[in-house]
């Protein structure tokens, strides 16, 4: 199976701060990358597909990025409803595998 | 618009099976793909399978090859999925997803209870 190595687990950051949280994958996924949201008690809410193609209503500040084998999900000016917990997936494979995930907290 | 609407919250006992239902409004089974993931409570998305009625094809995750069965009926535009010989360790919110490789809709979760 596909492993997707996401870092950091944790993130402290103020509003309007700028982070980056990245997904190393174990093999070449051919940028078959979905990056989501997901706030305590609610579904995920998926924000960019493809590596970098953000959904239709996700805000400009969200970008996703790509080298080579890791990927990267970038919040620019962050705001107080981005605080959330947000998690990687790989659909190269026929075998899904989501990161491990990353919770941003406020500072 | 493509919405999902999840079966509710079950309680079963060790060594049974449960059924978590997941109905597709404005769309149809037939032009996607149906993906289920859980989420053990304090924990990570887990995905679990993702089944694609028009090809016939459903990819389950290693792990629960032989405890998972998923089922589509297009008249009622459902999905079912179900888990045998559950633990404890199946205690968790599980979700649809809707999408062909990245889950565009979500369905609002089915929390399952595994206890004695």
């Amino acid at each position: 199976d596909i492993q997707m190595t996401q870092s950091p687990s944790s993130l402290s950051a103020s509003v309007g701060d700028r982070v980056t949280i990245t997904c190393r994958a174990s093999q070449a996924i051919s940028n078959s990358l979905a990056w989501y949201q997901q706030k305590p008690g609610k579904a995920p809410r998926l924000l960019v597909s493809g590596a970098s193609t953000l959904q239709s209503g996700v805000p400009s500040r969200f970008s996703g990025g790509e080298s080579g084998t890791e990927y990267s999900l970038t919040i620019d000016s962050l705001q107080p409803e981005d605080f959330a917990t947000y998690y990687c997936q790989q659909y190269y494979s026929d075998l899904y595998t989501f990161g491990q995930g990353t919770k941003l907290e406020i500072k | 618009q493509v919405q999902l609407v999840q079966s509710g919250a079950e309680v079963q006992k060790p060594g049974s099976s449960v059924k978590v239902s997941c109905k597709v409004s404005g769309g149809t089974l037939l032009n996607s793909a149906i993906t289920w993931v859980r989420q053990a409570p304090g924990q990570g998305l887990e995905w679990l399978v993702t089944s694609i009625p028009m090809f016939d094809r459903t990819n389950i995750a290693q792990k629960f090859r032989g405890r998972i069965t998923v089922t589509a009926d297009e008249d009622t535009k459902t999905s079912h999925m179900e888990m045998s010989g559950l633990t404890s360790e199946d205690t968790a919110t599980y979700f649809c997803a809707y999408g062909y490789g990245a889950g565009v809709v979500w369905g609002q979760g089915t929390t399952v209870i595994v206890s004695s």
